[in-house]
């Protein structure tokens, strides 16, 4: 079975500094992977994703990830934090063929002037 | 339309009611997922839709759960004599065609359901 872990429910920065939201992955079959962003009270917005090819993503409003296989992770990043950044982040497995997606528990991103 | 919309927005039920939450996908999707957030948890699965064809329903909790998309566009989730574990967010999603498993899954604001 497919399994998320998502190390470190809240993580703080300070305006301007590096992100780095963690993710690991458990897959019987290569995965594809996922990042989403919540705000408050809103649905989920897709920031990137792996399915093939290239195994650094680039995704919307500056953040990436990289897919490591031989570690199993696919961490989440952005150089430098703007305000705005602060949300839920999660991320998310699914077999190759299927969107069935097996969410993290999500880790909450405050941002600090 | 532009996004996926769900209604109503914020339910509160008294235990033991019925509720029906609808989701009105992105026109032309054929897909329609939907998912259960519970407080400070991520989505869980609930079911999956291919049209009109319910293909997964492995992740409903209870025969009390009920989901429906008659023709392959809105679909409604049903929930019968509804208890206070059912109180989350219920969110819609939908993708052109999941069978390729690369399309972008776009997911709606939510139902918030509380029971009381």
């Amino acid at each position: 079975a497919q399994s998320v872990t998502q190390l470190g429910s809240h993580v703080s920065v300070s305006e301007g500094a590096l992100v780095l939201l963690r993710c690991n992955y458990s897959s019987s079959v290569p995965p594809y992977l996922f990042w989403y962003v919540q705000y408050p009270n809103q649905g989920l917005q897709l920031l990137l994703k792996y399915t093939t090819g290239a195994t650094l993503v680039k995704g919307i409003n500056g953040f990436e990830a990289e897919f490591k296989k031989s570690e199993t992770s696919f961490h989440l990043t952005k150089p430098s934090a703007h305000m705005s950044d602060a949300a839920e982040y999660f991320c998310a497995v699914s077999e190759r063929g299927f969107q069935k997606l097996v969410f993290g528990t999500g880790t909450r991103l405050l941002v600090s002037p | 339309g532009a996004g996926v919309s769900q209604s109503p927005r914020y339910k509160v039920a008294k235990r033991g009611q019925d509720v029906a939450l609808r989701c009105d996908p992105i026109s032309g999707h054929v897909s329609l997922f939907w998912y259960q957030q519970a407080l400070g948890q991520g989505p869980e699965f609930l079911t999956y839709f291919q049209n009109e064809a319910q293909l997964d329903k492995s992740g409903l909790p209870s025969d009390r759960f009920f989901a429906e998309r008659p023709e392959g566009s809105v679909s409604t989730l049903k929930i019968q004599r509804t208890q206070q574990e059912d109180s989350a967010v219920y969110l819609c999603a939908s993708s052109l065609d999941a069978g390729t498993g690369r399309d972008t899954i776009y997911f709606g604001e939510g139902s918030w359901l509380t029971v009381v």
